[in-house]
């Protein structure tokens, strides 16, 4: 069964920092890519990042390329995001999606989600 | 910049058919851009319904179907029941590793 748990969620300044994680089970870790998705609250959901299985990939929504990095453990099976230059518009749930896999290019398993806040 | 168009409400009686659109600012959707469909409740995280256009993901009733209709993707409930009430967005894949979601529709069953 699969399991995505995210983690690290929290309240930070305007321009701060925080890492997200999303510990993953129950499937071959490294065998598949993976996303980040977010929604902040009220709207609607956006793709902000996205991770081959084996790094050797890596893309990014315009609204976070340069502030966030996206990468991977396969060791431990867990997902990092990295979100620098916080700004108040990246207040949003945070969601780590499993990729479907089979070049179908969709989201199959979806985490709980863990909330940032960016604010003063 | 590509925008994903989606009606932002729609309604439905309990029993009845509705489609809900996926559509490009610029262009036609296609197979090729691999759309798929999912549901989201509050406070929930999204479930996969749809993908690859119509192939229905583990679980789902079958009175979720995916297809292209015109120059758009298409999400059709047939015999809409209440708990379909929910936020539906479409997911499409655009290359070079880039995915775009729609603005989303929220279905009120009644």
């Amino acid at each position: 069964q699969v399991h995505l748990v995210e983690s690290g969620g929290g309240v930070v300044q305007p321009g701060g920092s925080l890492r997200l994680s999303c510990a993953a089970s129950g499937f071959t870790f490294h065998a598949y890519n993976m996303h980040w998705v977010r929604q902040a609250p009220g709207k609607g959901l956006e793709w902000v990042a996205f991770i081959r299985h084996d790094e050797s990939d890596k893309n990014y929504a315009d609204s976070v390329k340069g502030r966030f990095t996206i990468s991977r453990d396969n060791s431990i099976h867990t997902l990092y995001l990295q979100m620098n230059s916080l700004r108040a518009e990246d207040t949003a749930v945070y969601y780590c999606a499993k990729d479907g896999g089979g070049g179908d290019c969709h989201f199959d398993y979806w985490g709980q989600g863990t909330l940032v806040t960016v604010s003063s | 910049q590509t925008v994903v168009t989606q009606e932002p409400s729609f309604s439905v009686s309990p029993g009845g058919t509705v489609t809900l659109t996926c559509g490009l600012s610029s262009g036609s959707v296609s197979s090729s851009y691999y759309p798929s469909w999912y549901q989201q409740t509050p406070g929930q995280a999204p479930r996969t319904l749809i993908y690859s256009t119509n192939t229905r993901s583990s679980g789902v009733p079958d009175r979720f179907s995916g297809s292209i209709l015109g120059n758009k993707a298409a999400l059709t409930i047939t015999g809409a029941q209440a708990e379909d009430e929910s936020d539906y967005y479409c997911l499409l894949f655009l290359g070079s590793g880039i995915w775009v979601f729609g603005g989303g529709t929220k279905l009120t069953v009644l």
